[in-house]
């Protein structure tokens, strides 16, 4: 069965740093797209990044752009979201999510989220 | 980017009825060079991740009841549940992924 999950946030700071990661099992990252979309509490969905499946082209939000860096680690089998300068209205629900097929980027696979709440 | 403009933000509609959702795009999701309709629908029911229902405007995903149904074409499209169960009730999206960035809807809850 193929899932996705998602670690690594939690409570930080504005302006700190955070790396969420999201473990693949059942798939194999290197033959997909991927993304992360988020939710903002009681909010609808936000895409955020994306990564191809070659792992060549990086694609980002304007809302993120220049602060946010997806990658991924084909050894581990896991993609990243390394998220910098965070601030207030980053808070959300981050959700990795996987691309249907490489061209055409539908989102078969969801992972069940890791929360981010930037806050002092 | 793209706008995605779903309508109505919610619906209450009674067991065994038909529920319609409307979704409008800034500009046409239809590729010319394939004649496809670069759009998907999500189910998402309160504390899960949204939930894959339909492709290309009309493409039933693997397991998904027939009574779900989507429609439309360039920049207008429709999902349509024809006879609503108790456990559909969700908030419901369209997204576009005819072009980067990919956009959402802003989500129609429906209820019973």
């Amino acid at each position: 069965e193929m899932q996705l999950l998602e670690s690594g946030g939690g409570l930080v700071q504005p302006g700190g740093s955070l790396r969420l990661s999201c473990a693949a099992s059942g798939l194999t990252l290197s033959n997909y797209a991927m993304t992360w979309v988020r939710q903002a509490p009681g909010k609808g969905l936000e895409w955020v990044s994306a990564l191809s499946g070659n792992g060549a082209f990086t694609h980002y939000a304007d809302s993120v752009k220049g602060r946010f860096t997806i990658s991924r680690d084909i050894s581990k089998n896991t993609l990243y979201l390394q998220m910098n300068s965070l601030r207030g209205e980053d808070t959300a629900l981050y959700y990795c999510a996987k691309v249907a097929y490489n061209d055409y980027w539908y989102l078969d696979l969801w992972g069940r989220g890791t929360l981010v709440t930037v806050s002092s | 980017d793209i706008v995605m403009t779903q309508s109505p933000d919610s619906l209450a509609v009674s067991l065994g009825e038909r529920a319609t959702i409307n979704c409008r795009s800034s500009q046409s999701v239809l590729h010319r060079s394939n004649n496809k309709n670069y759009l998907a629908w999500y189910q998402q029911k309160p504390g899960q991740p949204p939930k894959l229902l339909v492709s290309w405007a009309s493409t039933r995903e693997p397991g998904v009841p027939a009574r779900f149904s989507g429609s439309g074409s360039g920049t207008d499209f429709t999902l349509a549940i024809s006879s609503l169960q108790a456990e559909d009730v969700a908030v419901y999206y369209c997204q576009h992924y005819f072009i980067t960035p990919l956009t959402f809807g802003g989500g129609t809850k429906v209820e019973i």
